[in-house]
């Protein structure tokens, strides 16, 4: 079968780092992607990991190991804003656009 | 980038009626998506909407309780029938552009089932 697993919940505070982690079994691998889900709100779309290594935009990064099946987002610098549901989703095999979700990690930011 | 609107964005509903919900896109998209979310849970694909042909189903999602249409490629609507307080849940309608891995999201529906 296909999962991602993340962990439920995260708690942190202001300024500090925070990094969610998720491993996966898919059918084959075509990339790891990350979105941010604010209560109430849509999921928007944070980055993406097709290959081994870290992407940084802005003060998120997000780290990609294939051979561990494993990758992670760091938010750094937090704010309170950025407390939020963070899902990792990837494809369920190589069938162009469809997304497989985890479970989600709600982050909470504390002053 | 896409921007997308649903409508209604939420409704009360009896049991074993249908709610039709409709999702709409500024421009033209090949691959649109139909998603459940529960509260507090993550994101379930129903269904991949095809222009032109009947849709794709996951699993545990059938078309005679979820009947999707998409009449063209800005446009979809997907039908909650004979619905139950189970169906409670978020609707979301997303689509993907040039970037097969970075989607783009409705604002959702929110149904309750009473």
């Amino acid at each position: 079968g296909q999962s991602l697993e993340q962990p439920s919940e995260v708690t942190a505070v202001e300024g500090a780092i925070v990094q969610i982690n998720c491993t996966y079994q898919t059918s084959g691998f075509y990339g790891l992607s990350w979105y941010q889900q604010h209560d109430g709100g849509a999921p928007t779309f944070l980055s993406y990991n097709a290959l081994d290594g870290l992407e940084e935009t802005g003060r998120f990064s997000s780290f990609l190991s294939r051979s561990d099946s494993y990758g992670y987002l760091l938010l750094q610098e937090l704010q309170m804003k950025d407390s939020a549901s963070y899902f990792c989703a990837a494809p369920p095999g190589n069938q162009g656009g469809k997304l497989i979700f985890g479970q989600g990690t709600e982050l909470s930011v504390k002053p | 980038s896409a921007v997308i609107s649903q409508k209604p964005s939420r409704d009360i509903c009896q049991r074993g009626t249908s709610l039709t919900i409709q999702c709409q896109v500024d421009s033209q998209v090949t691959m649109m998506f139909w998603y459940r979310q529960q509260p507090g849970q993550s994101l379930t694909l129903i269904a991949t909407a095809n222009q032109g042909s009947e849709a794709t189903y996951e699993s545990g999602f059938v078309i005679d309780k979820f009947p999707i249409s998409r009449p063209n490629l800005t446009f979809s609507t997907l039908t909650v029938s004979n619905m139950s307080p189970e169906d409670s849940s978020i609707y979301l309608c997303s689509v993907t552009t040039a970037a097969h891995y970075e989607q783009y999201f409705g604002p959702g529906t929110r149904l309750t089932v009473t």
